[in-house]
């Protein structure tokens, strides 16, 4: 069974300062994709970044990165340069590679930036 | 539309009655999803269809919920002879067939008083 692991239930980090957020999965399958959503106290989930377990270089969008071990099986984000806008839940998850599929999701980290 | 849609945003019912919740998927998305989530706490995944088909519903957790996509674009979730312990938020979302990444719709919050 797939499972998903995110072990800071919540965060604090200064405005313009980097933060990393862990996310450990398990899996016996050679073929997945890792995603990484961000959900605002508004409620709507937001897709940041996508890793496929194949993709041999570290996905980056604008200021989000996911530093991807896969021996270690950990795919954490990390956003530069927080800033206000960026206090949310974030949530790691994990699918197929290049396919849709049943996500699931970790139980999230919710980050908060402190002007 | 240019987003996923899910209708109505919020719904109060009474215990033991039927609901049903929409969603209306980016238009061209084959794969569509259904989630469940609770008060600070992550998507629990539902159910998941690719076209008109149920291609995973191994997280219905009873006979009481129910979801169809009849032609291949909008799904309406049923839940009967509804709980106070099914209140939460249900999020929709969509997917293009050969990418994992899935959009997601606002939700529909049910309470069930």
């Amino acid at each position: 069974a797939q499972k998903i692991t995110q072990t800071q239930p919540g965060m604090f980090v200064q405005e313009k300062e980097a933060v990393t957020l862990d996310c450990t999965y398990d899996t016996s399958d050679q073929s997945y994709g890792l995603f990484w959503y961000k959900q605002p106290s508004s409620g709507e989930m937001i897709f940041l970044i996508y890793q496929g377990s194949y993709d041999e270089q570290n996905a980056t969008e604008g200021r989000y990165s996911l530093n991807f071990q896969k021996a270690r099986k950990s795919a954490n984000l990390v956003i530069s340069a927080s800033q206000l806008g960026d206090s949310a839940m974030y949530f790691c998850a994990m699918g197929r590679y290049s396919s849709a599929s049943k996500i699931i999701f970790g139980s999230g980290t919710r980050l908060s930036i402190r002007p | 539309g240019a987003g996923v849609s899910q209708t109505p945003s919020n719904k109060v019912t009474e215990k033991g009655k039927y609901v049903e919740l929409r969603c209306d998927p980016i238009s061209g998305h084959t794969a569509l999803y259904w989630y469940r989530q609770s008060l600070g706490q992550g998507p629990e995944f539902l159910i998941y269809f690719q076209g008109t088909g149920a291609a995973d519903d191994s997280g219905l957790p009873n006979d009481r919920f129910f979801a169809v996509r009849p032609e291949g674009s909008v799904s309406t979730l049923k839940i009967q002879r509804t709980e106070r312990g099914d209140s939460a938020v249900y999020l929709c979302a969509s997917s293009l067939r050969d990418r994992g990444q899935a959009f997601f719709g606002q939700g529909t919050r049910l309470t069930v008083v």
